[in-house]
């Protein structure tokens, strides 16, 4: 079985320019979450996708955008990046029936630099 | 809202010291708690959980129990390690379908050989 995955690890940016980030999910898991971590800070929660749709969201621009696959895998998108866009991107899976969730698994994430 | 409160870091002990991070959480209706650890440069990783009032949670001699009554879920362990340096996360979940683990800030943990 497979764990949560990311990519890239590392990524350099510009501000202004825009990014996408990818997770494939844990194998068996329909739901995917987003997860933004500063620089010595928890993480927050951006968004959560379950079968292709959004399904919840925290307090963050709608310059944060997401999708979802039919294979569950989910890309993370940001455009007119900001300096303070600069930061660990977390993924994390979990299965969800009915009205119910799991526990959410994490990826190694994807470190986003904005200069 | 819901919140996580945990002590601030670092926390520095000597190897084979006995553990405790406290953690206290402010929830509507009967949250899921958890740990979860971060080593340097790597992701989160699942530490322990409970999901219910008077549950305890354990892994790798790391354990916690879930006490309604104080509304905490404080991280313990009987003798440290080295590897054991990392950042510890206090978090909660409804695990409703639609919700999010809330984080607390994390607490950064030293261990001297």
């Amino acid at each position: 079985e497979t764990g949560v995955t990311q990519s890239p690890t590392h990524l350099i940016k510009t501000r202004g320019q825009q990014v996408t980030l990818r997770c494939s999910s844990q194998s068996g898991h329909n739901t995917v979450s987003w997860y933004q971590q500063a620089l010595g800070q928890g993480p927050q929660f951006i968004f959560q996708y379950y079968r292709e749709e959004e399904n919840g969201r925290g307090n963050f621009p709608p310059r944060f955008s997401g999708l979802q696959f039919p294979n569950y895998s989910s890309e993370l998108n940001v455009n007119a990046l900001e300096l303070d866009d600069s930061a660990l991107y977390l993924c994390a899976s979990s299965e969800a029936t009915g009205t119910r969730g799991e526990t959410q698994y994490f990826g190694p994430g994807t470190r986003l630099l904005v200069l | 809202g819901n919140s996580v409160t945990q002590m601030e870091g670092p926390v520095t002990l000597s190897e084979e010291a006995f553990l405790t991070i406290n953690c206290t959480y402010t929830a509507t209706g009967y949250p899921s708690l958890f740990w979860y650890v971060q080593y340097p440069g790597e992701g989160l990783q699942l530490l322990l959980k409970a999901t219910k009032a008077d549950d305890k949670g354990s892994n790798k001699g790391f354990e916690a129990t879930y006490r309604k009554e104080t509304t905490s879920f404080h991280l313990e362990k009987g003798s440290v390690q080295v590897s054991d340096s990392a950042v510890y996360f206090c978090a909660l979940s409804r695990l409703n379908r639609d919700d999010k683990i809330i984080f607390g800030k994390g607490t950064r943990l030293h261990i001297l050989p």
